[in-house]
């Protein structure tokens, strides 16, 4: 099956740093997705994006798919943004492992 | 609109019982995913779920079995629990099956295993 890895495992920023995560894959795929999960466990939906570039405010997402990898930017980053974050592919959307952010004060 | 609901929000279980886990997808949605997630790890899937056949199935148990209704609803069932089935399970739904549709997901159960 397709092999999601994402890094780093651990992230620890400073109030209003920039961020990039990394989210690579084994095999081509039309379906990826980038959730932030908050402690209760619910999964958000932050992007859906196969391919491209796309923004949400602070933050935006980069797939290139040829290269197998997608980014996900948080510029300015607020305590709000603490909490792990997940991408996962088609391939019976398969996840990584997460990156765990914690945005200190 | 509603999002995906799940029911119950906990539930704590002895081994060897069985459970059932419920879930309501987002209005017009015909696709239901379920996953289970243990604590440190990614969810993992178990099964999908389109117009009431089942699409796929994850390195799952017997001992797992899901259903889907005609309203698109859906139950998952786990006989002879076992510890390892504390988790949190996550139901996801999508307008179709297949790539190229975006998943919802519900809040999750929280089962615990004693």
């Amino acid at each position: 099956g397709i092999q999601v890895e994402q890094s780093p495992p651990d992230l620890i920023l400073q109030e209003g740093a920039n961020s990039t995560l990394r989210c690579n894959f084994s095999d081509s795929v039309n379906n990826l997705q980038w959730f932030h999960q908050n402690p209760w466990g619910q999964l958000i939906n932050l992007f859906y994006i196969p391919s491209g570039t796309k923004q949400n405010g602070r933050l935006s997402a980069t797939t290139v798919a040829t290269e197998r990898y997608s980014l996900l930017y948080i510029s300015s980053s607020q305590t709000t943004d603490s909490g792990v974050y997940f991408c996962a592919v088609w391939g019976k959307l398969t996840f990584g492992k997460g990156i765990t952010l914690s945005v200190r004060p | 609109d509603a999002g995906v609901t799940q029911s119950p929000t906990h539930l704590i279980k002895t081994r060897g019982q069985q459970v059932t886990l419920r879930c309501s997808p987002i209005s017009g949605h015909k696709s239901v995913s379920w996953y289970q997630q243990v604590l440190g790890q990614g969810p993992q899937f178990i099964f999908q779920y389109y117009e009431k056949e089942e699409r796929g199935r994850g390195n799952f148990p017997d001992r797992f079995s899901a259903r889907q209704f005609p309203n698109y609803s859906s139950e998952l069932n786990v006989n002879a629990l076992l510890l390892g089935d504390s988790a949190l399970y996550l139901c996801a739904s999508s307008g179709r099956t297949g790539g190229y549709n975006e998943q919802f997901f519900g809040p999750g159960t929280r089962l615990t295993v004693l």
